[in-house]
This record gives structure tokens, sequence and C-alpha cells, in this order.
């Protein structure tokens, strides 16, 4: 079965940086890969998603990368302000009409943006 | 995104009731909706995946009989914990997905349940 790590755990940076949240994943027939922002105690927001047929997406200051053939994608987020301070996590799943669109999730990434 | 809610955002109960928690997709229709588990500081742990009008499909190592789901309607499925107990402890989200290429999956606020 599909199996996400995701890295690092936790992230710290200064107001006005850039943060970068990195996941690799397993099964090469994952297609769809989603980015989820969490503050405490609310469920998972999502924020961006890409599909396997696009290498980069942006919105704002978020952006993401897809390298299929190496089976790793990334997020971006650039100027970084106290109100982007959460767990992030990242999640794969295979959504072809066959299957239910089950996603698997990385552990999460606990960032902290400084003031 | 679809707007999903949760009943109850909160809920304490006694070791051996039982407790039902309500997931509602309230601008879309979801044929398919999930159930996660989630400890303190942990990631998101899927326990189900519930299909309206059919049987729930329960991950490995989750107990059918002890979380009753029940998926009646498009916009309503019912996650039941019989019998708790202060192991059942967590945090449980559910989730509606969207029909279409992405099946795109929009998460409710959660429901802390606190088993004494």
């Amino acid at each position: 079965g599909e199996n996400v790590e995701q890295h690092p755990s936790t992230l710290s940076v200064q107001e006005g940086d850039s943060a970068v949240i990195k996941c690799t994943y397993s099964d090469s027939a994952s297609n769809y890969f989603p980015w989820y922002k969490q503050e405490l105690g609310k469920g998972p927001q999502l924020i961006i998603d890409i599909r396997s047929n696009v290498g980069e997406k942006k919105d704002q200051r978020i952006a993401v990368t897809l390298n299929k053939t190496a089976k790793h994608f990334s997020l971006h987020i650039t100027e970084t302000q106290p109100e982007d301070s959460a767990v992030y996590f990242c999640a794969a799943s295979e959504t072809g009409s066959s299957n239910t669109g089950k996603l698997i999730f990385g552990q999460g990434t606990t960032l902290q943006v400084k003031p | 995104g679809a707007v999903v809610s949760q009943h109850p955002s909160r809920v304490i109960c006694k070791s051996g009731t039982s407790v039902k928690i309500e997931c509602r997709s309230l601008d879309f229709q979801a044929t398919t909706m999930f159930w996660y588990r989630q400890f303190p500081k942990k990631s998101l742990m899927l326990m189900a995946t519930s299909n309206e009008g059919s049987k729930a499909t329960y991950e490995q190592g989750v107990e059918k009989d002890k979380f009753l789901i029940n998926h009646a309607s498009l916009t309503l499925s019912t996650l039941t914990v019989t019998s708790a107990h202060p192991e059942d402890s967590s945090f449980y989200i559910c989730s509606v997905s969207i029909a279409g290429g992405k099946k795109t999956q929009y998460f409710g606020p959660g429901t802390r349940l606190l088993v004494l």
C-alpha cells in the first residue's frame, strides 16, 4: 500500500522568510496530492492540491511542486506570516474511477513563524 | 470547497455509554464520507469509508462493532462509539468527498471525545 513520509517534523522560521516542507510517496499509482493546514483544535483545511499531470501549482504565497519520477512533492510558503503557524499535512491518493480517493497522510509538520 | 459540520464539537461521557457523532455536508451531496481519528500531535488515521446506502468499509484494526457507521443520506453520516472506554478518547474528524476527478476531501471541524 501507499506510504507517505513527511519532513521536517518541526520547522521554525522568521516572519517574512520562506518555508519548505517535503513529502515522498511510495505508490506510483498515486495521482493526487493535497496539502492541509490544521490549527489547534480544528479540522484540516485544504490549502492547495496538485495532480500528477502537472509539475507545479501556485496560489498567491503558496506553491506546490511535484516530481513524479522521484515520487516527491513539496509545499513552499513565501513571505511567511505569524498566522501561517499551524500543522501542515501532505497526503497522497489514487483517484481512478474504481478508487474511493482514500487519502494517505504524512506525519505532519509543525510550522512556527516568529514575529 | 464544501462546508462540513460535525455535532457535537465536544462530548464527555462515562465509561460504558455510547456516543453518536454526526457529520453533515451542508452544500454538497456526498456519496462518500470518511471518518478519521487523531491522537494529540499525531497524524490522521483513517477509520472507515462511508458510502451512502451501503455498508461502511473499515480499515484494518478498526472494530466495526465498536465504531458503528451509518450513511443514510447524501448529506449525513454518523459514527457511534459503542460502550466507550477511556482509550476511545480522541479527536474524531469526518470528511466528505466531492465526486469528480480529484475526489477532493473537505474536513469537518472535529469532535473531541473524552471518556471518563
